[in-house]
């Protein structure tokens, strides 16, 4: 079961690139939600989705934007990257409006030099 | 939003009984989570409580819940290396907003 799959596992950004993380679920979870880690801290939700069409900010969404493409899929962009978010992304999903009970994907570690 | 405390380290001996503790200060908080974290992977959902319940057991986990000073901990019986991870509390009074501990990290030494 493949369950939460984000793409790329790693990525190198330069100052100023664009890029986009991508995450599928195959478990036909409404909700879906981005977060960050940074070292030594707890995960920090980004962006999340409630249901299909519909998208709402986190704790700190500044610097991305957020595509919920269809059910399945939700999109994380960073459209001008900064050595600020320099972090593992991880994507979760859930199949309930409790976000506590949710499946994480492998994450994406990006560095923006 | 909330702040949730938990101590960085534990170190236990494999056959003993990891005991992880959490703090937080919304004493609104309906959900509390547990969750694993090994090397290189996503977050695993452990187990989690409500705030109506004092205790869960799931096999070797116990979740115990403590309201009034509110605080959370997690005892894991006959600790194995398996589960040497990282463990994140985390805490919530509303649906979509989860707010995490940065975590303990827990050595199981033979």
């Amino acid at each position: 079961n493949a369950g939460v799959t984000q793409t790329p596992k790693f990525q190198v950004l330069k100052t100023g690139q664009s890029m986009t993380l991508q995450c599928a679920q195959d478990m036909n979870h409404n909700s879906m939600y981005w977060y960050r880690q940074d070292p030594g801290m707890g995960l920090r939700l980004i962006y999340y989705s409630a249901s299909e069409g519909t998208t709402d900010k986190g704790e700190v969404p500044n610097g991305y934007n957020v595509s919920r493409l269809n059910k399945r899929e939700f999109s994380l962009r960073l459209e001008s990257a900064a050595p600020s978010q320099t972090s593992v992304y991880f994507c979760a999903s859930s199949d309930s409006s409790y976000a506590g009970l949710a499946f994480f994907g492998q994450g994406t570690r990006l560095t923006v030099v | 939003g909330e702040d949730v405390e938990q101590s960085l380290f534990l170190s236990v001996r494999e056959g003993d009984s990891s005991v992880i503790n959490c703090t937080y200060t919304d004493s609104s908080s309906t959900y509390l989570y547990w969750y694993k974290q090994e090397p290189g992977a996503g977050l695993q959902l452990l187990t989690y409580i409500f705030s109506n319940m004092d205790m869960k057991q799931d096999q070797r986990l116990t979740v115990l819940l403590n309201k009034k000073d509110k605080h959370l901990s997690l005892r894991i019986a006959d600790t194995q290396t398996g589960d040497s991870a990282i463990y994140f509390c985390a805490g919530s009074n509303s649906g979509y907003a989860l707010n995490f501990g940065k975590g303990t990290s827990l050595l199981v030494t033979p």
